[in-house]
């Protein structure tokens, strides 16, 4: 069965910090992995990543896949409090099905 | 670009009750998707259609459940009859084709008491 597993699920920081979030995943057949921001509403998109070892930035979010070892890392660095929100990790098992993980929710502190 | 336009916002309604959602995906979107989102089960893909066609419903949890896209700019969603435990947040989603990020409405909140 097709997964996506994502941790922590809850992670609460002080502005200013660095953090890191995972995504791992067993798909049948991977294409591309999505990284999404939820705040109040829909889930806006961040990041696609479809080769290894290649780091995408916006900003002060970046993110990596390693397709060796089937996941996927979102850092963001000197956090605000307005990147608090659940941030979901989805793959797309090539076009058969998006695959969404839990979320991990961010709590940003001021 | 109005983005992924959802209705109603909030649905609140009693259980047996037939419940429509609607969608009006991005213009020239060729893919819409349905998800439903609760805290325990996450953000769940029901049915997405590629040119008006359904392609993979395995995800509508049973028969209660029914999507429909009659032409390129509309989609439903209808429950009926309708149960306490359909209650969620139902997201529409468009994307402009396969491997390509998609956009996602607002949400319709779906209360069934």
């Amino acid at each position: 069965e097709d997964k996506v597993v994502q941790s922590p699920l809850s992670l609460v920081v002080h502005e200013g910090d660095t953090v890191t979030l995972n995504c791992s995943y067993e798909v049948t057949n991977f294409r591309s992995l999505l990284w999404y921001k939820q705040e109040k509403k829909a889930p806006t998109f961040l990041f696609m990543l479809t080769s290894s070892g290649i780091e995408k930035k916006s900003g002060r979010l970046s993110s990596i896949l390693d397709k060796k070892e089937l996941f996927s890392i979102l850092n963001i660095t000197a956090t605000q409090t307005g990147d608090s929100a659940i941030y979901l990790c989805a793959v797309d098992n090539y076009g058969q099905n998006f695959v969404f993980g839990p979320g991990t929710r961010l709590s940003v502190l001021p | 670009d109005a983005g992924v336009i959802q209705s109603p916002r909030h649905e609140v309604t009693e259980m047996g009750q037939e419940v429509t959602l609607r969608c009006k995906p991005i213009s020239g979107h060729d893919y819409l998707f349905w998800y439903r989102q609760t805290m325990m089960r996450g953000l769940e893909l029901l049915i997405y259609f590629n040119n008006n066609v359904p392609i993979d419903d395995s995800g509508m949890p049973e028969d209660r459940f029914s999507a429909k896209m009659p032409n390129a700019s509309f989609s439903t969603l209808k429950i009926q009859p309708s149960e306490p435990r359909d209650s969620a947040v139902y997201f529409c989603a468009s994307s402009p084709g396969t491997n390509q990020p998609q956009h996602f409405g607002d949400g319709t909140r779906l209360s069934i008491l």
